[in-house]
């Protein structure tokens, strides 16, 4: 069974650094491209950017490129997203999703449960 | 990138009646389209792929029809759990968009 596991809800403040985590099990992890999906309190969803962990290339969308890095660990079936400084508009749920490929692009056929990161002085 | 605009926002139905929900890409698509449900509190969960095809497990009342920029996802014979907001998904061109969602509740 096909399972990504997120890490915990986070409380941070202003300008700190946080990773979190999504464990993949039950298939392939480097067969398969893995990303993040924002949703902000009350609001729609939004594609952030994608790794491949079996050579690490990375996608960022535009608006997400340079705030965040989105990184994998074949050797532990994990990938992280991280900030170096969060600011309150980063506070969002966050879903790691798994890419599988559908004859051009890539949709979304397993989600984590969400991580929700909460920014707050 | 591409702008998918959804339709209505809110769609109010009655259990039992038939819900139609419209998706419109900003430029073609193709077929690659994609719908997701989304309850609260919850992750949302695939449905449709290929602007018509059935995700596994996803009952037949859920369908999906049309192509370049104008896409429908229906749902016949609403069920109780069927009441949440779905999106839809374009995934023909990077970076991947969503729309707004459409919120279908209970009349």
């Amino acid at each position: 069974e096909v399972q990504l596991v997120q890490s915990g809800a986070e409380v941070k403040k202003p300008g700190e650094s946080l990773k979190i985590s999504c464990k993949g099990s039950g298939y392939s992890f480097t067969s398969y491209w893995i990303g993040w999906v924002r949703q902000m309190p009350g609001k729609g969803l939004e594609w952030m950017g994608v790794i491949f962990p079996g050579d690490s290339d990375t996608r960022y969308r535009p608006s997400f490129q340079g705030q965040v890095t989105i990184s994998a660990d074949k050797s532990i079936t994990t990938a992280y997203l991280q900030w170096s400084s969060l600011k309150a508009s980063d506070t969002a749920m966050y879903y790691c999703v798994r890419h599988y490929f559908g004859g051009t692009g890539y949709y979304f056929d397993y989600w984590g449960q969400g991580t929700l990161v909460t920014v707050s002085s | 990138e591409i702008l998918m605009t959804q339709s209505p926002a809110t769609l109010s139905v009655s259990p039992g009646e038939r819900a139609t929900l419209s998706c419109r890409a900003s430029e073609s698509v193709s077929s690659n389209l994609a719908w997701y449900q989304q309850k609260p509190g919850q992750a949302p969960r695939l449905l449709i792929y290929g602007a018509s095809t059935r995700a596994t497990g996803i009952p037949a009342r859920f369908s999906g029809s049309g192509s370049e920029t104008e896409f429908t996802l229906t749902i016949s014979s609403l069920q109780s759990e069927n009441f949440a907001v779905y999106y839809c998904q374009q995934y023909n061109t990077w970076p991947y968009t969503f729309g707004q969602g459409t919120k279908l509740e209970i009349k």
